[in-house]
């Protein structure tokens, strides 16, 4: 159980386009999801809080016009990356927490495999 | 809001000898300290936890330790394998709001030499 999917798996793109990438959990709903990225050789950063129904906490320093994300479901949240540059580059991973464990304060974070964006 | 330190950046061991990994924290309001293991290209994944009452967990070949005055917990693998060489994540959660929001350590790069 507890399984998160993310799809793509990877994405290539041109510079000021658009991409948006989805984050499910499969078998458990989720309240909170996370979306991070990773740079290589890096650790995770924290970008947003996807919380279903409400708007997105974002980190200091996330531009929340450039990192759109949408948590319409319990099940699914999308994080869409707006005219993309090559900076923009990177691994994003999406997590969950299952709604039922929260309830325990079951803190266990559940990880996608994560999508690699590379942007021309 | 919480910043969690990771030592070593890099550790390498001969095979069947010992790995420690230890992290430090600074919110002591923090109550979940959980590790993962990534293996490179592949989502992280959960090895072992601990709850901020507890002060020692252990799970075959792999503990964790947390003391809880000082703000630090340590990854402890006893006799390691080829296959536990990855990078491992620290990390801390802190209560904000209605919800724990987690910060990582930078990871560590543990490298098992057969």
């Amino acid at each position: 159980g507890a399984v998160v999917s993310q799809h793509p798996s990877w994405v290539i793109c041109k510079s000021g386009t658009s991409v948006k990438i989805e984050c499910r959990s499969l078998d458990f709903q989720a309240t909170t999801m996370f979306w991070y990225r990773q740079f290589p050789k890096q650790s995770l950063m924290l970008m947003a809080t996807s919380n279903e129904g409400s708007k997105a906490t974002y980190e200091q320093g996330v531009e929340k016009d450039k990192f759109l994300i949408n948590h319409a479901s319990l099940t699914l949240s999308t994080l869409t990356v707006t005219s993309a540059h090559p900076e923009d580059s990177s691994f994003y991973i999406c997590s969950a927490r299952d709604l039922q464990r929260e309830v325990y304060t079951y803190n266990e974070q559940f990880f996608g495999p994560g999508t690699r964006l590379t942007v021309l | 809001g919480e910043n969690v330190e990771q030592h070593p950046s890099t550790l390498s061991v001969q095979e069947g000898d010992s790995a420690v990994i230890k992290c430090t924290y600074s919110d002591s309001a923090s109550n979940y300290f959980p590790w993962y293991k990534q293996e490179l290209g592949k989502r992280p994944q959960l090895i072992i936890d601990i709850r901020s009452n507890v002060g020692e967990k252990k799970d075959q070949r792999i503990a964790v330790t947390l003391n809880k005055t000082a703000k630090h917990f340590s990854l402890h693998i006893t006799e390691t394998q080829p296959e536990d060489s990855a990078v491992y994540f620290c990390a801390a959660d802190e209560r904000s709001g209605g919800s724990y929001i987690p910060t990582f350590g930078r990871g560590t790069s543990l490298i098992v030499h057969p």
